[in-house]
């Protein structure tokens, strides 16, 4: 099915480790973006991409690394975990919004990251 | 910079109740988008609608409405006789019309519980 694949679906790391999210998405859209979760907060941006080997950072980035290899992938790096990044990841995909065939967000089905 | 603001961090309501989730945002362009999307328990981010500011038409769904005032820069969520299935997480976002830094920005969301 088309759509945004995350995974793993859940994890536990231990303060240190280190892991890597996978994301990839088959509807050829230029834009990808990774957001995390906490309670009573929202999501917050964490970093997106605008095209193969563009990225830049969002409003959360400290702690996180991001590649953009090819049109399909985009996967986010946890270097040193700290239970400060206890939560809940979403990796998600659009067309420019500015486009005519924008039609809005299309969100991966999450990770589930604890730290301890 | 945009923002969003839920003011409502929780509501209960008995089944068959109507229900109004508030929504009202800050931004400095004059084109943007604006979305709901539901998070039930499972916790995937579900798609409920997507409106453009140069179309200040209400919507109706079924049993959900959402009345759009550019005014007062509000964008308003009605479940009409809620059911125990409408218990989620209700999230408003924005993203502006335009290419480049583009990200999609959420409230910290509205909790809820429809009771029997």
């Amino acid at each position: 099915n088309a759509g945004v694949t995350q995974t793993p679906k859940f994890r536990i790391l231990k303060i240190g480790q280190s892991m890597t999210l996978q994301c990839t998405q088959d509807m050829n859209h230029n834009y990808m973006y990774w957001y995390r979760q906490d309670p009573g907060m929202g999501l917050k941006l964490i970093y997106y991409s605008v095209g193969a080997g563009i990225t830049d950072k969002g409003e959360v980035p400290n702690g996180y690394n991001v590649s953009r290899s090819t049109t399909e992938d985009f996967p986010l790096r946890l270097e040193l975990a700290a239970p400060s990044q206890t939560s809940v990841y979403f990796c998600a995909s659009s067309y420019p919004p500015d486009r005519g065939s924008f039609y809005g967000y299309t969100f991966g089905s999450g990770t589930r990251l604890t730290v301890v | 910079a945009q923002k969003v603001t839920q003011a409502q961090t929780e509501i209960s309501v008995v089944e068959k109740e109507d229900v109004t989730l508030d929504c009202v945002y800050e931004t400095r362009d004059t084109t943007y988008y604006l979305f709901w999307y539901k998070q039930p328990p499972s916790g995937e981010l579900v798609f409920l609608i997507r409106r453009n500011s140069f179309d200040e038409q209400n919507e109706i769904s079924g049993r959900y409405s959402w009345n759009f005032q550019k005014s007062t820069s509000s964008f308003n969520f009605t479940i009409t006789a809620s059911q125990v299935v409408d218990s989620a997480v209700y999230f408003c976002a924005l993203t502006p019309f335009y290419s480049g830094y583009s990200t999609l920005t959420f409230g910290k969301g509205t909790m809820l519980l429809v009771s029997p």
